[in-house]
């Protein structure tokens, strides 16, 4: 099924330990999105990447990399993880016109990563 | 930054309509959204609006835009338990040669038998 997959969909982590968030499209999306979620502040957005090859930092990208592997493929890392962290995770892509064409419009989310760190 | 901003909870009755409310303040956004997020679930689009229309209606949703205003609203007539969800409404924004997604903080949406 065409979509957005990100692994792993849960992890625990203690402080000070690294990890990479994977997330893969295959929608032929050329901008990537990843947000962290927390109770009560709605979506904050980490980095994007407008299309392969560029990244940029978002609203909160402090503690984190990531990587625009090819133009299906956007992970993000944490290397060196802090109980500030702890969160939910979400990779989404957009529409290369980044409008709705068809069925394929708006923003498709993956179903998320839930990250403890400990 | 651009804000969104809408109210954090509603409770309704079901067979009720439910409002859910949003302003925004980029004047150049294109395209809102509303998004639906099921417990534990991601957020998986309800329907849009392009900013040159004032209203749109799908089934039991009706989203009116008032462009003046920046204000955004959703309802869903007839609401059902399974309704029950937080929705967030979001703008695309341009900035530079990138489309910037801002969504709001999200609305519960808690609906009575």
């Amino acid at each position: 099924n065409a979509g957005v997959t990100q692994t792993p969909k849960f992890q625990v982590l203690k402080t000070g330990q690294s990890m990479t968030l994977q997330c893969a499209q295959d929608m032929n999306h050329n901008s990537m999105y990843w947000y962290r979620q927390d109770p009560g502040m709605g979506l904050r957005l980490i980095y994007y990447s407008a299309s392969e090859g560029t990244t940029d930092k978002g609203e909160v990208p402090n503690g984190y990399n990531v990587s625009r592997l090819n133009k299906r493929e956007f992970s993000l890392r944490l290397e060196s993880a802090a109980p500030s962290q702890t969160s939910v995770y979400f990779c989404a892509s957009i529409h290369p016109r980044g409008r709705p064409v068809g069925d394929n419009y708006g923003y498709t989310f993956g179903s998320g990563t839930r990250l403890t760190v400990v | 930054g651009e804000d969104v901003e809408q109210s954090l909870f509603l409770s309704v009755r079901e067979g009720d309509s439910s409002v859910i409310n949003c302003t925004y303040t980029d004047s150049s956004s294109t395209y809102l959204y509303w998004y639906k997020q099921e417990p534990g679930a991601g957020l998986q689009l309800l329907t849009y609006i392009f900013s040159n229309m004032d209203m749109k209606q799908d089934q039991r949703l009706t989203v009116l835009l008032n462009k003046k205003d920046k204000h955004l609203s959703l309802r869903i007539a007839d609401t059902q338990t399974g309704d029950s969800a937080i929705y967030f409404c979001a703008e695309k924004a341009r900035s530079g040669g990138s489309y910037i997604p801002t969504f709001g903080r999200g609305t519960s949406l808690i609906v009575h038998p």
